[in-house]
C-alpha cells in the first residue's frame, strides 16, 4: 500500500470553531488531493496540489482552505467549521495529474460538525 | 449530471465471474475509462485503465466496446472479500479543473 496517512482519524467539533485535517505521503509523489464523500454524492474533489506551494480549487471548496508547504504534507483547514461540512474526508496522491490518472487513497477521516 | 450509469447493485457466487457494466456514452475520443472499488469504510482503491484496448492485470480485465461507448469490469474469480461499490469514473475533456465525473457506482456482494 502506499504510504499515505491522515491525522486525525476521527474529529468531533463545534461549528465556528477551525480546523485542520493533515495528509502525510511518504512516497514523493507530487500530486496531492482532498476528497470529501457523502451519501448520494460519491467522491467530490475539494482541492489539489501540483507541487509545492501550488494548490487549486476542486469542485466544492467553498469553506476549505489548502496549504502544501513541504512535498510530503497536504493540510486541508475548515476557517470555521458548519454542520454541512461533516463528511468524510481522504486524501490521495498521484505521481501524474489529472484526477483519472492512478491515485492513492488514503484511510479517511470522519469529521462531524455538531 | 452524471456521465457514467452503473447499476446500483449486484450478486455474484464466490469462485465465479463478476462482470460490472458501465454506460458511458458521451466519452471523448482521449478520455480513459478508469475503475476503481471501495470496501466498506476505507479509502478507494484502484483497479485498472483503458482506452479503447481490452486491459488486464492481476486484479482485474476491462473489456472496452469497439465505440467507448460502454466497458465491462471483469473479477475472474470474486472473492468475499470482493464485496465492495465499485466506481466507473470516466474524466471529461471540458473540465480543466480536474473536475471528476463519477458513476453512482454498483455495490458488489459476493455470496459464499
Amino acid at each position: 500500500d502506499a504510504g499515505i496517512t491522515q491525522s486525525p482519524r476521527h474529529k468531533v467539533t463545534e461549528t465556528g470553531t477551525p480546523v485542520t485535517l493533515r495528509c502525510h505521503q511518504t512516497e514523493n509523489h507530487r500530486y496531492m488531493y482532498w476528497y470529501r464523500q457523502d451519501p448520494g454524492h460519491g467522491l467530490r474533489l475539494i482541492h489539489y496540489s501540483y507541487g509545492v506551494k501550488d494548490t487549486d480549487k476542486g469542485e466544492v471548496s467553498d469553506g476549505y482552505s489548502v496549504s502544501r508547504s513541504k512535498t510530503e504534507d497536504f493540510l486541508l483547514t475548515l476557517e470555521s467549521a458548519t454542520s454541512s461540512q461533516t463528511s468524510v474526508y481522504f486524501c490521495a496522491i498521484s505521481d501524474r495529474g489529472g484526477w483519472g490518472n492512478e491515485q492513492f487513497f488514503g484511510p479517511g477521516t470522519r469529521l462531524t460538525v455538531l | 449530471d452524471a456521465k457514467t450509469t452503473q447499476p446500483p447493485s449486484m450478486d455474484c457466487a464466490e469462485g465465479r465471474a463478476a462482470n460490472l457494466p458501465c454506460n458511458h456514452s458521451t466519452i471523448s475520443g482521449n478520455e480513459y475509462v478508469y475503475w476503481y472499488r471501495q470496501i466498506h469504510s476505507q479509502g478507494p482503491q484502484y483497479i485498472i485503465h483503458g482506452l479503447k484496448n481490452n486491459e488486464t492485470n492481476e486484479m482485474a480485465s476491462l473489456i472496452i466496446t469497439e465505440d467507448r461507448k460502454s466497458s465491462t469490469l471483469i473479477l475472474p474469480h470474486a472473492t468475499l472479500r470482493d464485496t465492495a461499490v465499485y466506481y466507473c469514473i470516466v474524466r471529461v475533456a471540458e473540465d480543466s479543473n480536474y473536475k471528476l465525473t463519477f458513476g453512482k457506482g454498483t455495490l458488489l456482494t459476493v455470496n459464499p
